[in-house]
């Protein structure tokens, strides 16, 4: 099993740029979520998925859209990149009756 | 929302020499405590967790410890060893459909 498979690993982007990160996992988990981290800040929810076909935002939504595109994949979008999202990004899974967080190897975006 | 506080942000320890990490959290309705450690340039990985049905729960050289009156959950890491030196994060959640909230980190430095 390959667990939490993100990509791609390293991006830099010009402001207003937009890319998708993309999340898959094997483990057969209901729920993905996508975190930020930035120093001293710990880490912090952007959005999250309970379930195939739902989506709900999490602490800082602003600036970014998800996509729960099956049970495995859940991607995570930056319409117009700014300074401020420059960020690494980690998506993580959980099953139903496990509350263990599974992450990512995470993303190191930098935004110009 | 629930909310988690953490201390310190950094902490240097002797190797050897014990460690300890505090958390508060703010919604009495939340019952599972877990403890992630991530190594510099690596990806969180849960290392221990309590649930608010057990005040004390123990794993070789680490021990977490819960006070639900309080509202408060400590780590213990004894005879610490350099390859203790990561970011530790403590997070609480109320119920199994609803995301971690995640402090904002401690840095430990074990000095050998």
């Amino acid at each position: 099993n390959a667990g939490v498979t993100q990509t791609p690993k390293f991006q830099v982007l010009k402001t207003g740029q937009s890319m998708t990160l993309q999340c898959a996992q094997d483990m057969n988990h209901n729920s993905m979520y996508w975190y930020r981290q930035d120093p001293g800040m710990g880490l912090r929810l952007i959005y999250y998925s309970a379930s195939e076909g739902t989506t709900d935002k999490g602490e800082v939504p602003n600036g970014y859209n998800v996509s729960r595109l099956n049970k495995r994949e859940f991607s995570l979008r930056l319409e117009s990149a700014a300074p401020s999202q420059t960020s690494v990004y980690f998506c993580a899974s959980k099953g139903r009756t496990n509350e263990k967080l599974f992450f990512g190897s995470g993303t190191q975006l930098s935004v110009l | 929302g629930e909310n988690v506080e953490q201390h310190p942000s950094t902490l240097s320890v002797q190797e050897g020499d014990s460690a300890v990490i505090k958390c508060t959290y703010s919604d009495s309705a939340s019952n599972y405590f877990p403890w992630y450690k991530q190594e510099l340039g690596k990806r969180p990985q849960l290392i221990i967790d309590i649930r608010s049905n057990v005040g004390e729960k123990k794993d070789q050289r680490i021990a977490v410890t819960l006070n639900k009156t309080a509202k408060h959950f400590s780590l213990h890491i004894t005879e610490t060893q350099p390859e203790d030196s990561a970011v530790y994060f403590c997070a609480a959640q109320t119920s199994g459909n609803t995301p971690l909230v995640f402090g904002k980190g401690t840095r430990l430095s074990v000095i050998a």
